[in-house]
């Protein structure tokens, strides 16, 4: 079954530095995601990418965070200065496309746990 | 904007036995769509159960079903023949037709009792 995959699985950076995830999401799917979960805590939308531009982005995605699809293949997050806020656990998710096919749900990655120090 | 409650931090059940985690939303909108996703300790994300708002009928997968009653937001989650394999966090989430974005609840962790 295909899958959603992000590397690294766990990342430690210092305050202050930029971090790059990644993803590679499913080779026919249209739209990309990336979510967040603090912690302990619920997993929140950060932004959601399509047809090579940002189509929604929530208030967590400020200036400090950007996306990019620079190949076709891979979807990355990237965050300029990390704050100890930061660490969390970083979803990447793709979805093939609108309509019916909403109904079969995102596929999501395995996530990459992010610590910053 | 959506919201999605879910009432119980915490669940168990004993092994073999039936398990119901509650879901509660809020939307204005007609058309959404209404998941149950577990987390196990490797907190990867897996998809459980979907279920369309246009569609009358309660989704089934194998032990899992929904009671979903739409009048009142209501999507609840029964896991029949509980197994070891089923303790995990469960969220629940929804999304609206055209505006795809995934809004989760909180989460319920479920444990079960050998």
């Amino acid at each position: 079954e295909p899958e959603v995959t992000q590397t690294p699985s766990h990342q430690v950076t210092q305050m202050g530095q930029e971090v790059i995830l990644r993803c590679v999401p499913i080779s026919n799917h249209l739209y990309f995601y990336w979510y967040r979960q603090i912690l302990g805590q619920k997993v929140e939308f950060l932004v959601s990418f399509y047809n090579n531009e940002i189509s929604e982005k929530s208030e967590i995605f400020d200036d400090q965070f950007s996306v990019e699809r620079p190949d076709g293949s891979n979807f990355t997050l990237k965050i300029r200065s990390t704050k100890l806020e930061d660490s969390a656990m970083y979803f990447c998710a793709s979805r093939l496309g609108t309509g019916g096919t909403l109904s079969s749900g995102y596929t999501f990655g395995s996530g990459t746990r992010l610590t910053v120090v | 904007a959506q919201t999605v409650t879910q009432s119980q931090p915490e669940m168990s059940v004993q092994e073999a036995e039936t398990v119901t985690l509650s879901c509660t939303y809020d939307t204005s909108e007609s058309d959404y769509y209404l998941f149950w996703y577990k987390q196990p300790p490797s907190r990867q994300m897996i998809l459980v159960i979907r279920q369309e708002a246009y569609k009358q009928q309660n989704a089934t997968e194998n032990r899992f079903s929904v009671n979903f009653q739409k009048a009142a937001k209501s999507f609840s989650l029964k896991i029949s023949d509980s197994q070891l394999g089923d303790a995990a966090m469960y969220f629940c989430a929804a999304s609206n037709f055209g505006n795809e974005k995934l809004t989760f609840g909180t989460g319920t962790r479920l444990t079960i009792i050998p």
